[in-house]
């Protein structure tokens, strides 16, 4: 199964753009990467997923390198309401879900 | 459209009991999962249930168990309660269609268990 490495926590000034990065070396070619966050207390949420090509929607950006081997989220004007834990996951096992969280990357946002 | 819920928000049990937790999905979703989260181990998945039928499943004992009803909704029991069962267990829904890999799930907000 594939495995992410994310950093333990990361600053970011409030307006200042996130940049949250994650290996997952291991990587199959027909995984996809997913981000999630989650704030204190409640459900993960959803934030973008991609194959191989970069991806942007109204939450964020995910940036995937060439070999796919890492990718990076923008946040591209953080807000003190970005502050969450940010979870790096690749999709895992032949069909469904059996989603492996890691530690994830506990973000702070500064005013 | 109504999110995940999940039924109750909390609950406070003794060691030795059982418990079941509800979890809807949102309308349209026929996949449901079930994660549990604690300080220490963080988020461990527990089980996936497609079609009624039990799809993948994690690393639990047997005194996890779940079941998925007809209209998608998903009870998970917990017998014999530990004091290490205490923990947020997490309910998320997805359309996931047979062989998909590419469609995102969505997380209730969980139901906070204490085993006293």
């Amino acid at each position: 199964d594939a495995k992410t490495t994310q950093p333990t926590s990361m600053d970011c000034a409030e307006g200042r753009a996130a940049n949250l990065p994650c290996n997952h070396s291991t990587i199959s070619g027909n995984e996809y990467v997913y981000w999630y966050r989650q704030i204190h207390s409640q459900g993960p949420q959803y934030i973008i997923h991609g194959l191989k090509n970069n991806e942007t929607n109204e939450m964020a950006s995910l940036i995937i390198t060439e070999d796919r081997k890492s990718s990076t989220l923008i946040l591209p004007h953080a807000t003190l309401r970005d502050t969450a834990v940010y979870y790096c996951i690749v999709r895992v096992g032949t069909g469904g879900f059996k989603t492996i969280f890691g530690a994830g990357t506990r973000l702070f946002v500064k005013a | 459209k109504a999110g995940v819920t999940q039924t109750p928000r909390y609950l406070i049990k003794t060691r030795g009991q059982q418990v079941t937790l509800s979890c809807s999905p949102i309308s349209g979703h026929r996949s449901v999962s079930w994660y549990q989260q604690t300080p220490g181990q963080g988020l461990q998945f527990l089980f996936e249930y497609f079609s009624e039928t039990q799809r993948n499943k994690g690393n639990f004992p047997g005194r996890f168990s779940g079941r998925q009803f007809s209209n998608s909704r998903s009870e998970m029991n917990v017998s014999t309660l530990e004091l290490g069962d205490s923990a947020l267990y997490l309910c998320a829904s997805s359309l996931s269609p047979q062989g998909a890999r590419d469609y995102e799930q969505y997380f209730g907000p969980g139901t906070r268990l204490t085993v006293t």
